[in-house]
């Protein structure tokens, strides 16, 4: 069956630090990869999305992520993290034949340090 | 924006209760689906409609059922509440599937957290 690893349960940054989160998925195929964001006691909400094309992908609030298939990679990137960057951020795969569903991972708590 | 709603943002119920939690889509997408969301498990789906009085099974349905007599409207319902399913639940809708399968992403409500007592 299809999954997604997201290795990290916490990881925390000082402001102003680069980011980077990652995400792993099992699938033989090519999938359709996205990234979340959680604020707490909210919904989600969509950073960014890959479907084809350029592997790397820009988002909202200044992400961006790499699509590596040779890594079965979707790892996501902020070269400068704000204090309001404080989350939980959820990977997604959709896979061919997945019926429209999408697979999340168990997510990644940001925490950023002033 | 896509906007999708749910009606109650804080759930407090009793054992056994049965209990009714609404979500509204504003921008015509057929797919609408029910997760729960718990500490450390991520999204877990518990159903999903493609269509108006079409429903599937997602991971965990035990305990639940949904009802969709309208595109926008997708009802969650707990027949028999439990403590085992005090919880966040989020609701979402998307566009059908793309050509070839793939999934479009997903729209989120605010979620309801719901407490069973």
């Amino acid at each position: 069956a299809q999954s997604v690893t997201q290795p990290d349960i916490h990881i925390t940054v000082s402001e102003g630090a680069s980011l980077e989160l990652r995400c792993n998925y099992s699938y033989g195929a090519t999938p359709y990869l996205f990234w979340y964001v959680q604020s707490p006691g909210q919904g989600l909400q969509l950073l960014l999305k890959y479907f084809s094309g350029d592997t790397l992908v820009q988002g909202i609030k200044g992400f961006e992520a790499e699509f590596k298939r040779s890594q079965s990679s979707f790892n996501l990137r902020k070269p400068s993290v704000h204090w309001s960057d404080a989350a939980e951020y959820f990977c997604a795969v959709g896979f061919t034949g997945g019926g429209n569903k999408l697979t999340f991972g168990t997510g990644t708590q940001l925490k950023v340090e002033l | 924006d896509v906007k999708v709603t749910q009606s109650s943002r804080y759930l407090v119920k009793r054992t056994g209760e049965k209990v009714f939690l609404e979500c509204v889509q504003d921008m015509d997408h057929e797919n609408m689906f029910w997760y729960r969301q718990d500490p450390g498990l991520g999204l877990r789906l518990i159903y999903f409609s493609y269509d108006v009085k079409m429903k599937e099974k997602g991971d965990i349905p035990e305990g639940y059922s949904v009802s969709r007599e309208k595109k926008e409207r997708f009802s969650l319902i707990l027949e028999s509440a439990s403590t085992n399913q005090t919880s966040m639940y989020l609701c979402a809708s998307s566009l059908p599937g793309l050509a070839g399968g793939g999934s479009y992403e997903q729209y989120f409500g605010p979620g309801t957290r719901l407490t069973v007592t």
